[in-house]
């Protein structure tokens, strides 16, 4: 059982360049969400989605999109990548049963370096 | 808004002796708690999930405790091992629905158990 996967691991950008970072979950979850790790700043949502289809804004989207064809994939694009993206993206996912069911499961996450 | 603090933001114990690491938060209307383990470079792996209606919740040699009314939780790790040694991270969700399911994430405390 995968999890989480995120691809790739480690990756240098350009100022101005673009890029996807790619998340999939085998767990059939319905609810997705990226993250970015800073130091100082702890763990914040970029986006999120609660169903193939169906995607939202966090608290810091600039600069980001994303997609939802299907539930198991949710790829995170830089649209003209900038040195304050530099930053470890995560991505989670969890299922939508109340309780127990909500852990959030995350990826091995994907350390960015924008110059 | 909601602040989540963990303090101290490091701390080393000797092999054997019981961790307790605090997480604080600023608005005790939380819908569920949780507490992370994250090894360097690594994502964060979901340790023990506390409902709003629960006051503590257990697995092995973890114990979460949580008091809403006071806007705390406090993790407990009987018998720590070096193995042990990792980021502990408290995340407090809202509510079912608000603010785009957004965790929102303490500081971490970084924990060395020294054998």
């Amino acid at each position: 059982n995968a999890g989480v996967t995120q691809t790739p691991k480690f990756q240098v950008l350009k100022t101005g360049q673009s890029m996807t970072l790619q998340c999939a979950q085998d767990m059939n979850h319905e609810y997705m969400s990226w993250y970015r790790q800073d130091p100082g700043m702890g763990l914040r949502l970029i986006h999120y989605s609660v169903g193939a289809g169906i995607t939202d804004q966090g608290e810091v989207p600039n600069g980001y999109n994303v997609s939802r064809s299907t539930t198991e994939d949710f790829p995170l694009r830089l649209l003209s990548a900038a040195p304050s993206q530099t930053s470890v993206y995560f991505c989670a996912s969890r299922s939508r049963v109340r309780g127990q069911g909500e852990k959030l499961f995350f990826g091995s996450g994907t350390q960015l370096s924008v110059l | 808004k909601q602040e989540v603090t963990q303090i101290p933001a490091a701390l080393s114990v000797p092999e054997g002796e019981n961790l307790v690491l605090n997480c604080s938060f600023t608005d005790s209307a939380i819908y569920n708690l949780q507490w992370f383990r994250q090894d360097p470079g690594k994502g964060l792996t979901s340790l023990l999930l506390i409902q709003s209606s629960q006051r503590e919740q257990t697995s092995g040699r973890l114990n979460a405790s949580l008091d809403k009314s006071s806007g705390r939780s406090t993790l407990y790790i009987a018998a720590s091992q070096p193995g042990d040694s990792a980021t502990y991270l408290c995340a407090v969700r809202q509510g079912y629905k608000a603010a785009g399911n957004k965790l929102t994430f303490g500081g971490g405390t970084r924990v060395l158990v020294k054998p």
